[in-house]
């Protein structure tokens, strides 16, 4: 069946570091790839998006490229700040006519210390 | 801008109790999910349903019931409770149409079963 793995966290980074969280998907088809962020005590918001090969989305200076060779979507972010401390999620969707429904992955805790 | 409502916020249940988590939407969405977070685990989709009338299981049904009599409400109905459910419950709602549609999250249950 479809499935998403994640890097496992947490993830501690220095202020202005390079981040990358690897995310890799098993899927059917074609899907559509999502990273969702969620903040302490919050439930979860979108960051960024891409619904077909080579396509880049890309948010506050978060980037990501959905690479159908390597069935992977890798968030990216070039200098992390303290407030990017939160748990991102890579999801799996564009199932036909079921709207937002998503697989998950299991989610990476980023902690930016300044 | 109410958005995704979710009442409670924290619940404690005895074992075999019963109750309801409510979830309302006032973004006339036809889709709604509920999901639940466990740690090291992600999300993981419980139920979900693409219209009012309509319902469908997830990846992890058992042990909750659903249904969904208008577009706006979509409760989650614990039977009989089990310390398995002691997890933290999402409800999402989107619209239907396209492949990249954005979830809308409430801000969550924390519900613990002693």
């Amino acid at each position: 069946g479809d499935s998403v793995t994640q890097m496992e966290g947490p993830v501690t980074l220095s202020e202005e570091a390079f981040l990358t969280i690897n995310c890799t998907y098993t899927a059917t088809g074609y899907p559509s790839l999502f990273w969702y962020v969620q903040y302490p005590g919050e439930g979860l918001q979108l960051l960024l998006k891409a619904t077909k090969a080579d396509d880049k989305g890309s948010n506050k200076g978060f980037e990501a490229t959905y690479r159908k060779e390597t069935t992977s979507f890798h968030l990216e972010k070039g200098s992390v700040q303290v407030s990017d401390s939160a748990v991102y999620f890579c999801a799996l969707g564009g199932f036909y006519n079921q709207g937002g429904k998503l697989i998950f992955g299991q989610g990476t805790e980023l902690s930016v210390k300044p | 801008n109410a958005g995704v409502t979710q009442t409670p916020k924290f619940q404690v249940l005895k074992t075999g109790q019963s109750m309801t988590l409510q979830c309302a939407q006032d973004m006339n969405h036809e889709y709604m999910s509920w999901y639940r977070q466990d740690p090291g685990m992600g999300l993981r989709l419980i139920h979900y349903s693409v219209g009012a009338g309509i319902t469908d299981q997830g990846e992890v049904p058992n042990g909750y019931n659903v249904s969904r009599s208008t577009t706006e409400d979509f409760p989650l109905r614990l039977l009989s409770a089990a310390p398995s459910q002691t997890s933290v419950y999402f409800c999402a709602s989107s619209y239907i149409g396209q492949r990249d549609e954005k979830l809308f999250f409430g801000s969550g249950t924390q519900l613990s079963v002693l």
